[in-house]
This record gives C-alpha cells, sequence and structure tokens, in this order.
C-alpha cells in the first residue's frame, strides 16, 4: 500500500527564521499533493496544495516544491511566526475516489 | 452551515458500550469523509460518502464501525461494543466533490474526542 512518511518529526525554528518541513512518498502515480496545517485541539486545516504536473507553487509566506524523480515534497514557510505553531500534514491521492493518503506530521515549534 | 460541526467534542465511554459520532457538513457538499486519529499519529482513512452511498467501506478497521449518511447531508460514525483502542479523534471532512473541481479541498470538522475506559 501506500506509504507517506516525514523526515522530521519535530521541529523548531526562531520566529522570523524560515522553516522547512520534508515528506516523502512511496507511489510514484500520485497526482494530487496537500499540505494541511493542524493547530492544536482543531481538525486540519488546508494550506496549499499542488498537481503533478508542477514542482512549485506559491502562497502567502508558504510554498511547496514537489520532486518526482525522488517522490519528495516540502513545505517552506517564511518568516516563521508564532501562529504558525502546529502540527502538519502533507497528504496525496492517485484520484481514485479522492482518498487522501496523510503522512505522520511533524510538529512545528516556534521560539520567540 | 458554515464549516463542519460534529458532535459531541468529547466523549467518555465505558467498554462495551455504543457510541455515535455525528458529522453536520457544509452545506452543498457532496462529499463527506470520516478520519481517525489516535495521539500523535497521522490521519487514518476510515469512509467516504458520496451523496448517500459508501463506495469504499474498505478503511472500517472492524464490522463493529459503521456508518451512514441521509439526505445528502449529515453523517453518523457508530461504533458498537467500544474497545479502548478504539479511543481517539475521530474527524469528518467534506468537499464540495469527489471528483472534478474542489473535490480534493477537504474542510475539516473539529473533531469528536472519544475516550473509552
Amino acid at each position: 500500500g501506500e506509504s507517506v512518511g516525514l523526515h522530521l518529526p519535530t521541529l523548531s525554528v526562531q520566529e522570523g527564521d524560515n522553516s522547512i518541513i520534508n515528506c516523502a512518498y512511496s507511489n510514484s502515480a500520485s497526482d494530487y499533493f496537500i499540505w494541511y496545517k493542524q493547530e492544536s485541539g482543531k481538525g486540519p486545516q488546508f494550506i496549499i496544495d499542488i498537481r503533478s504536473n508542477m514542482d512549485k507553487r506559491q502562497g502567502q509566506r508558504v510554498t511547496v516544491l514537489l520532486n518526482k524523480t525522488v517522490k519528495h515534497l516540502s513545505l517552506q514557510i517564511a518568516a516563521t511566526q508564532p501562529g504558525d505553531s502546529a502540527v502538519y500534514f502533507c497528504a496525496l491521492s492517485t484520484g481514485a475516489g479522492n482518498m487522501l493518503t496523510f503522512g505522520g506530521g511533524t510538529r512545528l515549534m516556534v521560539k520567540p | 452551515g458554515a464549516g463542519v460541526s460534529q458532535s459531541p467534542s468529547n466523549k467518555v465511554t465505558e467498554k462495551g458500550k455504543d457510541v455515535e459520532l455525528r458529522c453536520d457538513p457544509i452545506s452543498g457538499h457532496t462529499a463527506l469523509y470520516w478520519y481517525r486519529q489516535s495521539l500523535g499519529q497521522g490521519l487514518e482513512f476510515l469512509i467516504y460518502f458520496q451523496g448517500n452511498s459508501a463506495p469504499d467501506k474498505s478503511g472500517l478497521p472492524s464490522d463493529r464501525f459503521s456508518a451512514e449518511r441521509t439526505g445528502g447531508s449529515v453523517s453518523t460514525l457508530t461504533i458498537q461494543r467500544t474497545q479502548q483502542e478504539d479511543s481517539a479523534v475521530y474527524l469528518c471532512a467534506s468537499s464540495l466533490r469527489v471528483t472534478g473541481a474542489g473535490a480534493n479541498v477537504l474542510t475539516f470538522g473539529a473533531g469528536s474526542r472519544l475516550t473509552v475506559l
């Protein structure tokens, strides 16, 4: 079956620094990738997505990079703020039935 | 409604009892999903609905778990004869449709935290 994993379970960064959260996947048929942010006591919240025909997409302070050759996905957060502290999940689908497979999550801690 | 609503937010029950968890999706969203999140873990897919039908029930952990959706809106996840390993946060999400534009953007509720003693 599909496996989605994260390199770092916990990432601690200084406020104002850039953060990079990584995700590896195994199914080369994956065609859609999403990053979710989950704050304590809340459900995951959509941050940004990217389709397999792209290798980079930018949002507000966030950038997602996709390297299909090595099956690697990353989320970059610029000028990290205390409000960015949360658990970040990567998720992917192959489009079939829209079932998302989620990674294990990385906890981002922002130090003031 | 404006968001996905789940109830109860917290449920403590005794082993062997049945529980029902409710999800009220965003109005107009035809697709509804149930996930389970154990402490410190990722999200485990349970089941999804397209309208009132559930094309994929493969994620349900055992036959003690069942779900239904009526009127293309509210869904109920039922766990019979609860076990301690059922303790988790049960998350519901909805999306505009299953395929096509807006299909993959899931909006999650805050979850129902189930504790089985």
